[in-house]
């Protein structure tokens, strides 16, 4: 079942802050996805982590995999009001994704 | 279709009615998954089908939930005799294959109320 703990659970940052969220699993992950859902809305697949100490970019966000492959992290650098939502990661097991409790994200314009 | 289609949007139903909520999943997709997310929670598994495969009902809470895909295609999630802790949002997501290298494309998502 769902191994993943996700922190924080919420956050409020003033628009042009960073923002980080973290998930932390027991056991070694064999790969680790990371999703968006904005309020009112549905997950959307953000990106796929596979390689020990990974790291990927989109624009102002920054994801990574831990050396361990026992944590992730999703950083936004200098958030802005369209980066509000719940940001959730996902592990594989059993053949499907067990989605972490997620960190709700509010930007403050 | 371009995108997961779910249906109804919203359901209010009765306490101990019957309800039965459909998925149509991205042409092509072979793997379909059910979740629910309540209010402010994360999202919690129910039950995968991968093509002809057996489905994995082990999320399934209660015998009252039972889910089928007709054709390796649209996906049914049925719940009988409804109970207000059933009210959520229903997601269904499909994915290219099974495997870990795919990503989910979620589905608007049924938000049902047990009144």
């Amino acid at each position: 079942g769902q191994q993943v703990m996700q922190i924080p659970q919420y956050q409020h940052v003033q628009e042009g802050e960073d923002f980080t969220t973290y998930c932390n699993s027991s056991t070694t992950l064999s790969n680790i996805q990371w999703y968006k859902q904005r309020p009112g809305g549905h997950p959307v697949f953000l990106i796929q982590l596979v390689k020990s100490g990974e790291v990927k970019k989109q624009k102002r966000l920054t994801f990574q995999f831990g050396e361990a492959k026992k944590n992730s992290s999703l950083h936004i650098t200098a958030t802005q009001t369209t980066d509000v939502g719940t940001y959730f990661c996902a592990e594989f097991n059993f053949n499907k994704f067990y989605f972490g409790s997620g960190t709700k994200l509010n930007v403050k314009p | 279709g371009a995108g997961v289609s779910q249906s109804p949007s919203n359901k209010v139903t009765e306490k101990g009615k019957d309800v039965e909520l459909r998925c149509d999943p991205i042409s092509g997709h072979t793997a379909l998954y059910w979740y629910r997310q309540s209010l402010g929670q994360g999202l919690e598994f129910l039950i995968y089908f991968q093509g002809n495969s057996a489905p994995d009902k082990s999320g399934l809470p209660s015998d009252r939930f039972s889910a089928e895909r007709t054709g390796g295609s649209v996906s049914t999630l049925t719940i009988q005799r409804t109970q207000q802790e059933d009210s959520a949002v229903y997601l269904c997501a499909s994915s290219l294959a099974r495997g870990s290298n795919y990503g989910y494309t979620f589905g608007s998502g049924t938000r049902l109320t047990v009144v």
